[in-house]
């Protein structure tokens, strides 16, 4: 069982310092999801991929924010100049057809 | 503005009884409508799911009621177990183009299952 692998599992770093997260999405997965979560809440959208389209960015996803998906393959989501603010548990999922999603155990950030 | 609203925040059932968790959409864009189960430490994992043009779908234990009219959906958890303990979330989606298929999530509910 393959399924969807993030990494790292946690990373902490100093606020102002870049951080990046890769995820393997199932190999036969053409669509590819970043969700963001806080404690106590629900996964928020953060953006999507098509194949290597980068098709729809949140309003959360600030200009610190970027996400990557070369040749439609793994993913990576970058945040630079990290706050603390952004400390949360970022999610990633990825489906073939319509709407059923698998996610990832995700990668908890933490900002000090 | 939350689309999703979840209730109740936690809940605790004995083992064997029924779980009712209730969520209240707003969008009436929203056309599909699953239930996620998370364990502490891991990701969220597809339940069950319900499209609008049925009321009630049953898979195993578990149960999703819709009620189109009301905008209101619930998962319910039939002869629970101390292992469906975990935290439960609603979510909606409606196509937003480029098959775009985002959701919104409610808030979640704990479910504790007392042996």
């Amino acid at each position: 069982d393959t399924g969807v692998s993030q990494n790292p599992r946690h990373k902490i770093t100093k606020r102002g310092q870049n951080v990046t997260f890769r995820c393997d999405p199932i190999s036969e997965h053409n669509r590819l999801y970043w969700y963001r979560q806080t404690l106590g809440q629900g996964p928020e959208f953060l953006t999507y991929f098509q194949n290597e389209a980068q098709l729809e960015k949140s309003r959360l996803l600030s200009d610190r924010f970027s996400a990557e998906r070369p040749k439609g393959s793994f993913s990576t989501l970058e945040i630079q100049r990290t706050e603390q603010g952004d400390s949360a548990m970022y999610l990633c999922a990825s489906s073939s057809s319509g709407r059923g999603y698998t996610f990832g155990s995700g990668t908890r950030l933490t900002v000090v | 503005q939350q689309q999703v609203k979840q209730s109740p925040q936690s809940l605790i059932v004995q083992k064997g009884g029924i779980s009712i968790i209730n969520c209240a959409y707003e969008n009436t864009a929203f056309d599909y409508f699953p239930w996620y189960q998370q364990f502490p430490g891991k990701g969220p994992a597809l339940l069950i799911a319900i499209r609008p043009d049925v009321s009630e779908k049953k898979e195993g234990r578990f149960t999703i009621s819709f009620n189109k009219s009301a905008k209101q959906f619930s998962l319910h958890i039939m002869d629970s177990q101390p292992g469906d303990s975990a935290t439960y979330f609603c979510a909606a989606s409606t196509y937003s183009g480029g098959s775009n298929y985002k959701l919104t999530f409610g808030k979640g509910t704990l479910l504790t299952v007392n042996p």
